[in-house]
């Protein structure tokens, strides 16, 4: 199993580009997760999903747009990047069926906006 | 709301040290506890968790026991290595509505073992 990926690990963006940030894992996990980590501010939730065609808004959604069309993938997209959303991201999934929701991460995506 | 409050770093100690590392959550019900590493250049991955309160979570020689009086889950090591010069987060799990994939986090704290 690969388990959580990513795509890409770098992007540099200029002020107003779109983007689309990948994640896909392999575990037939239900929930999925988006996280921005901020210096100082620990792991911040941006959106989740609690199985294919379900979303919700997490702490911090605005300026991201998500979809899970199927239960293996669930993109995070930038409409228009501001330098606030310069930041690391992660992505990850959980299955409501282990004992405790233990979440497996991804290696992250360094995001650069200038 | 749910929070998590963790002692800030960065924490630098001697190789065979003791470590502590405080964290304080605030609640409501039984959140499910949690510490979680990342390593330089990697994601997080989950270092021990607890369910419920007197449960002691422990991995890698790492412990902490889920205090529900006091409201916290401090990480112990009795004797650190340069090999755990990590990230280190506590996160809890919400008890209800299905909380499975919206931990909350503290701010981490950087923690650097020098022989």
């Amino acid at each position: 199993n690969a388990g959580v990926t990513q795509t890409p690990k770098f992007q540099v963006l200029k002020t107003g580009q779109s983007m689309t940030l990948q994640c896909a894992q392999d575990m037939n996990h239900e929930y999925m997760s988006w996280y921005r980590q901020d210096p100082g501010m620990g792991l911040r939730l941006i959106h989740y999903s609690v199985g294919a065609g379900i979303t919700d808004q997490g702490e911090v959604p605005n300026g991201y747009n998500v979809s899970r069309s199927t239960t293996e993938d669930f993109p995070l997209r930038l409409l228009s990047a501001a330098p606030s959303q310069t930041s690391v991201y992660f992505c990850a999934s959980s299955s409501p069926g282990l004992a405790v929701d233990e979440q497996f991460f991804g290696p992250g995506t360094r995001l650069t906006v200038l | 709301g749910n929070s998590v409050t963790q002692m800030e770093g960065p924490v630098t100690l001697s190789e065979e040290a003791f470590l502590t590392i405080n964290c304080t959550y605030t609640a409501t019900g039984y959140p499910s506890l949690f510490w979680y590493v990342q390593y330089p250049g990697e994601g997080l991955q989950l270092l021990l968790k607890a369910t419920k309160a007197d449960d002691k979570g422990s991995n890698k020689g790492f412990e902490a026991t889920y205090r529900k009086e006091t409201t916290s889950f401090h990480l112990e090591k009795g004797s650190v290595q340069v090999s755990d010069s990590a990230v280190y987060f506590c996160a809890l799990n919400p008890s209800w509505g299905g909380g499975g994939n919206k931990l909350t986090f503290g701010t981490g704290t950087q923690l650097k073992v020098e022989l």
